[in-house]
């Protein structure tokens, strides 16, 4: 397996919902980032694991939650967010300490 | 800040021409460069990667070359398809062993004409 799966690909969701992003490999690797991109730009860093801990926040707002439960899995919790957060959100792993990283196709997330 | 930027938004090259796609980069203390594509609706997509020890780097119908003193890096497609039409991202790569940050350029959109 040579993916990076991530759901939901398409997630319209108001103001006030809670809902999360998935994102799963199964290629052993052990670096997993978060990026958000949005149209017409490139991608941006959000958030950077590496052994399922948090070792980089590029500053995201709290309403924006990273969690790793395991190896193989990360997710990214959603609160309250703003229609200015639209955008890609792109899920990318990689073996710890390289930088060819996998991306994922990214869920569309729209905010109303 | 620092960041990693491409000279053109958008390049238009004919079918079966070797296509060139630029970037300048701003951080002399990176050693690795990455070339993304990206289609619609997918995610990036790795093309060749290089290190700041090599000028030159070739594979299978793309080149990428890397001039330190200037800072720039471009990507080389020889005989462009249709199939090449795409966004491509160069990204310029720092930081700890274990903790790699991948930051990326604008990106140039690549139009292949039949």
């Amino acid at each position: 397996d040579t993916e990076v799966t991530q759901t939901p690909k398409h997630l319209v969701m108001g103001m006030t919902n809670k809902k999360s992003l998935k994102c799963e490999q199964h290629m052993g690797h052990r670096a997993m980032y978060w990026y958000k991109q949005k149209a017409k730009k490139p991608p941006e860093l959000m958030f950077v694991y590496s052994y399922e801990k948090l070792s980089i926040n590029e500053s995201v707002p709290s309403r924006f939650s990273p969690e790793c439960p395991n190896s193989s899995l990360l997710n990214l919790h959603l609160h309250a967010l703003q229609p200015e957060d639209s955008a890609l959100y792109l899920c990318a792993s990689s073996s710890a300490g390289q930088y060819g990283y996998t991306f994922g196709s990214g869920t569309r997330l729209t905010v109303v | 800040g620092e960041s990693v930027g491409l000279h053109l938004p958008t390049l238009s090259v004919q079918e079966g021409d070797n296509s060139i796609i630029n970037c300048a980069y701003s951080n002399s203390a990176s050693d690795y460069f990455i070339w993304y594509k990206q289609e619609s609706g997918k995610g990036p997509q790795f093309i060749i990667d290089i290190r700041s020890n090599m000028d030159k780097r070739q594979g299978q119908r793309v080149t990428v070359l890397l001039n330190k003193t200037v800072k720039h890096l471009s990507l080389q497609i020889a005989a462009t398809q249709p199939g090449d039409s795409a966004v491509y991202f160069c990204a310029e790569a720092y930081g700890s062993s274990n903790t790699g940050k991948l930051i990326f350029g604008q990106g140039t959109t690549l139009q292949v004409k039949p």
